[in-house]
């Protein structure tokens, strides 16, 4: 099945700052999505973005399928960002989403 | 939309219980998922159901575990007997394909075994 890695392991920032958070696929994945689990256990979806560039508020998203990649953009950070975030793909065809181990967030006000 | 409704939120449970999860869809959706969560392996899937109908169930641990959709707006997860091990947060997600809007959540059912 694919893998799927997640960078950086763990972020900490202060309230105010921005962050890129990376995505790796060892193949070509479809259904690409990126989650929130905020520190409830909840989990949010975000983006389904399986390839090109979404935005929603200080959060953005871009997928270089080609690339077999992802980047989640949080720009002007706040301690509600705080959590893990994860991303998750299919391969093609498939529903079976396979997830990330996820990059966990957390922003000091 | 009241979103994916799982119940219980909470479980504990004696070793060699028989224990039942249950979710409800979002309504209209045609995918529904049973996802494990556990500090050491992350998010697994266990099995997914297009149009209730099981397609696949490779990531159901093992014969202890079962899963049935009777209905398109209910679905459950039993586990008999259960085991320490089977302790984590399980996940039921539901989504409509054609829509592109990816997986919709329920709440998470976190099951302890005593």
């Amino acid at each position: 099945g694919i893998q799927v890695e997640q960078s950086p392991p763990d972020l900490i920032l202060q309230e105010g700052a921005n962050s890129t958070l990376r995505c790796n696929f060892s193949d070509s994945v479809n259904n690409l999505q990126w989650f929130h689990q905020n520190p409830w256990g909840q989990l949010i979806n975000l983006f389904y973005i399986p390839s090109g560039t979404k935005q929603n508020g200080r959060l953005s998203a871009t997928t270089v399928a080609t690339e077999r990649y992802s980047l989640l953009y949080i720009s002007s950070s706040q301690t509600t960002d705080s959590g893990v975030y994860f991303c998750a793909g299919a391969v093609q065809g498939a529903q079976k989403l396979v997830f990330g181990q996820g990059t966990r967030l957390t922003i000091n006000p | 939309d009241a979103g994916v409704i799982q119940s219980p939120r909470h479980e504990v449970t004696e070793m060699g219980q028989e224990v039942t999860l249950r979710c409800k869809p979002i309504s209209g959706h045609d995918y529904l998922f049973w996802y494990r969560q556990t500090m050491m392996r992350g998010l697994e899937l266990l099995i997914y159901f297009n149009n209730n109908v099981p397609i696949d169930d490779s990531g159901m641990p093992e014969d202890r575990f079962s899963a049935k959709m009777p209905n398109a707006s209910f679905s459950t997860l039993k586990i008999q007997p259960s085991e320490p091990r089977d302790s984590a947060v399980y996940f039921c997600a539901s989504s409509l394909l054609r829509t592109g809007y990816g997986y919709t959540f329920g709440s998470g059912t976190r099951l302890t075994v005593v």
